[in-house]
């Protein structure tokens, strides 16, 4: 039992790369997000997927595309990566109320480190 | 825009002592409250979390609860050098996305030896 697992671990853009983060979960779970971390901001919520075959916004977007590829997966892309998106990227999973003693708590990845230059 | 502040830190303490830490919300109407653990250089990993009635108590940690004044702390007792990190509160939404819980940006914890 994996959890939730984070690729790559690191990445190196230059500014106009393009690049996906791909995130996969083992638990069962209905909803994944996808969250950026910088130093004093936080924790702060990119895009998410409340079940499979939906995904919805979440405070900052911009930039970014994800796809909710089947219950496991949820990948984000950045099309046109730029400096502001130098960070480090969490996915995350939790169940849903209609889950058999669901609580919400969310698990994490590894994360990935990515600087765009 | 639902709101979670928490004291930046860092919040020092020596050794073998209590760690108070404190978070406060805007959405009154959040239903569980849930505090994370990151070590520098890692992913946040659960410590516990409460409902909206009542406090709890896991080992070394007590979660407690004052709603009228919407904030939830965090005690650790018997510091270790080990719970040096950044705490991080988070609690769940309420209404539309209450799947959903708003991050605060975390006190950073120093236990002394």
């Amino acid at each position: 039992n994996a959890g939730v697992t984070q690729t790559p671990k690191f990445q190196v853009l230059k500014t106009g790369q393009s690049m996906t983060l791909q995130c996969a979960q083992d638990m069962n779970h209905n909803s994944m997000y996808w969250y950026r971390q910088d130093p004093g901001m936080g924790l702060r919520l990119i895009y998410y997927s409340a079940s499979e075959g939906t995904t919805d916004k979440g405070e900052v977007p911009n930039g970014y595309n994800v796809s909710r590829l089947n219950k496991r997966e949820f990948s984000l892309r950045l099309e046109s990566a730029a400096p502001s998106q130098t960070s480090v990227y969490f996915c995350a999973s939790s169940a849903l109320e209609a889950q058999r003693g669901a609580t919400y708590e969310q698990y994490f990845g590894p994360g990935t480190r990515l600087t765009v230059t | 825009q639902k709101e979670v502040e928490q004291n930046s830190g860092p919040l020092s303490v020596p050794e073998g002592a209590i760690a108070s830490l404190n978070c406060t919300y805007s959405d009154r109407g959040s239903q569980s409250f849930f505090w994370y653990r990151q070590y520098s250089g890692k992913s946040p990993e659960l410590i516990m979390f409460i409902y909206s009635n009542g406090d709890k108590e896991d080992g070394r940690f007590t979660a407690q609860l004052n709603k009228a004044s919407q904030y939830v702390s965090l005690l650790i007792r018997d510091s270790q050098p080990s719970d040096s990190a950044t705490y991080l509160c988070a609690p769940r939404s309420s209404g539309a996305g209450s799947y959903q819980l708003t991050f605060g940006k975390g006190t950073k914890l120093s236990v002394i030896p």
